[in-house]
């Protein structure tokens, strides 16, 4: 099993929509949870951090669930411009991220 | 002011060269990282120093040397090409472990 996973994608969605991308993590001494975007060619860029508690941010919502370790980002009113990849991101060590493979989101007119 | 910059950009080779990627953070990280992304667009973290000193070293052919002459540089040494060497590197930098990462903007590297 990967030490964490995601849906590839694509999610295909249409301008205004709701789309929630899951992603799952083995390792349940995770300590750390984030979710990067990647624009075609471009390096990651941290989206959020994922608190326990969960926590927004405009229209994305970012959830943890530690019991069933997975991590969930909620985009609301999708917009063009959100059309990226977005990669779940997780720590169990000092010094090291583990990247998903991403989920790739194409938003629609 | 460009956070983590990674030079060149691009770099076209030849199979059994030897070339160096360079990054340079201002953010005043301790932290730096090195990670490769293949054509199937996983990335992969290679190594990791602090502070000058090597946390991480991932499962990396002994071609590939890092070297860190001070905290705020980080660069990469690749000796005898392959062509399983292209890919895109990256480089990132974080205040310490655990917390997010800064990415330079990646260089390209192809072999012929």
């Amino acid at each position: 099993r990967k030490e964490v996973e995601q849906d590839p994608g694509p999610f295909n969605v249409p301008e205004g929509a709701t789309v929630a991308f899951n992603c799952t993590y083995s390792n349940s001494a995770s300590q750390s949870f984030f979710w990067y975007r990647q624009d075609c060619r471009k390096e990651p860029k941290l989206l959020m951090s994922v608190y326990s508690s969960g926590n927004e941010d405009g229209r994305f919502t970012a959830q943890l669930n530690r019991a069933s370790q997975y991590i969930s980002l909620l985009i609301r009113d999708s917009k063009l411009s959100d059309s990226a990849t977005y990669l779940c991101v997780v720590t169990y060590n000092t010094d090291k991220l583990i990247f998903g493979t991403g989920t790739r989101l194409q938003v629609f007119p | 002011d460009t956070a983590v910059s990674q030079t060149p950009k691009y770099l076209v080779t030849q199979m059994g060269n030897d070339k160096s990627i360079k990054c340079e953070q201002n953010l005043g990280h301790d932290t730096m990282y090195w990670y490769k992304q293949d054509s199937k667009k996983f990335l992969k973290i290679m190594f990791s120093y602090n502070n000058k000193e090597l946390i991480i070293n991932e499962t990396v052919p002994n071609r590939f040397s890092p070297k860190s002459p001070d905290k705020a540089h980080l660069n990469l040494h690749i000796n005898s090409l392959e062509l399983g060497d292209s890919a895109v590197y990256f480089c990132a930098s974080s205040l310490t472990g655990n917390q997010p990462q800064h990415f330079g903007d990646g260089t390209r590297l192809s072999i012929l």
